[in-house]
């Protein structure tokens, strides 16, 4: 994880939007992830965006990518308490995923 | 679709005996599988990298003796502890990855992990 660097928390309340940021090093990821991790459970993977797209739109969830400054976030809208979660970013390269710290999500009331 | 699975969930050894953990990809065929390790509140750290039919890739750090891996058909791949101690106690959680359509080669499925403790 010391090449992917999430914000450690974030505390949202039920309704509104959640966005999570990230930054990653390796200019030649091909694949940047998103992934979900609720207590005591595996790895839900969220969404993914290719890298020469900017924007990726699925449901509640937006993913921006933007390349020149390695950043991408997840905005999650209408949050709701089953969004509380750990969420991981992760790069690909060389078929290998390389995480973040992951972001602990709490949705309060 | 694009379902992988873990056994056991959890399982509690004592320190000198070995452990083996299971990973199954159930509805697609997993060219390669991962093993990672995670500490609590901490995130996943890569053990090893294993193509069906063919012995794994161990990250540096790893030690190849103590943590076996074999992955002998397209939808198994087994991790075993051997002589665990418990500074091996972690949470391991496995990823398959295939050929088209889900689990094709950029996307990671990820298994529901097995909580190891030695005592």
């Amino acid at each position: 994880g010391e090449d992917v660097e999430q914000s450690l928390f974030l505390s949202v309340r039920e309704g509104d939007s959640s966005v999570i940021n990230c930054t990653y090093t390796d200019s030649s990821s091909t694949y940047l992830y998103w992934y979900k991790q609720e207590p005591g459970a595996g790895l839900q993977l969220l969404t993914y965006i290719f890298s020469n797209m900017d924007m990726k739109q699925d449901q509640r969830l937006t993913v921006l990518l933007n390349k020149k400054d390695k950043h991408l976030s997840l905005r999650i809208a209408d949050t709701q308490t089953g969004d509380s979660a750990i969420y991981f970013c992760a790069e690909m390269g060389d078929y290998k995923l390389s995480f973040g710290a992951g972001t602990t999500v709490t949705v309060r009331a | 679709g694009a379902v992988v699975s873990q056994h056991p969930s959890r399982v509690i050894c004592k320190s000198g005996t070995s452990v083996k953990i299971e990973c199954r990809s159930l509805d697609f065929q997993a060219t390669t599988m991962f093993w990672y390790r995670q500490f609590p509140k901490k995130s996943l750290m890569l053990m090893a990298t294993s193509n069906e039919g063919s012995k794994a890739t161990y990250e540096q750090g790893v030690e190849k003796d103590k943590f076996l891996i074999n992955h002998a058909s397209l939808t198994l791949s087994t991790l075993t502890v051997t002589s665990a101690h418990p500074e091996d106690s972690s949470f391991y959680i496995c990823s398959a990855s295939g050929g088209q359509g889900a689990g094709s080669s950029y996307e990671q499925y990820f298994g529901p992990g097995t909580r190891l403790t030695v005592t």
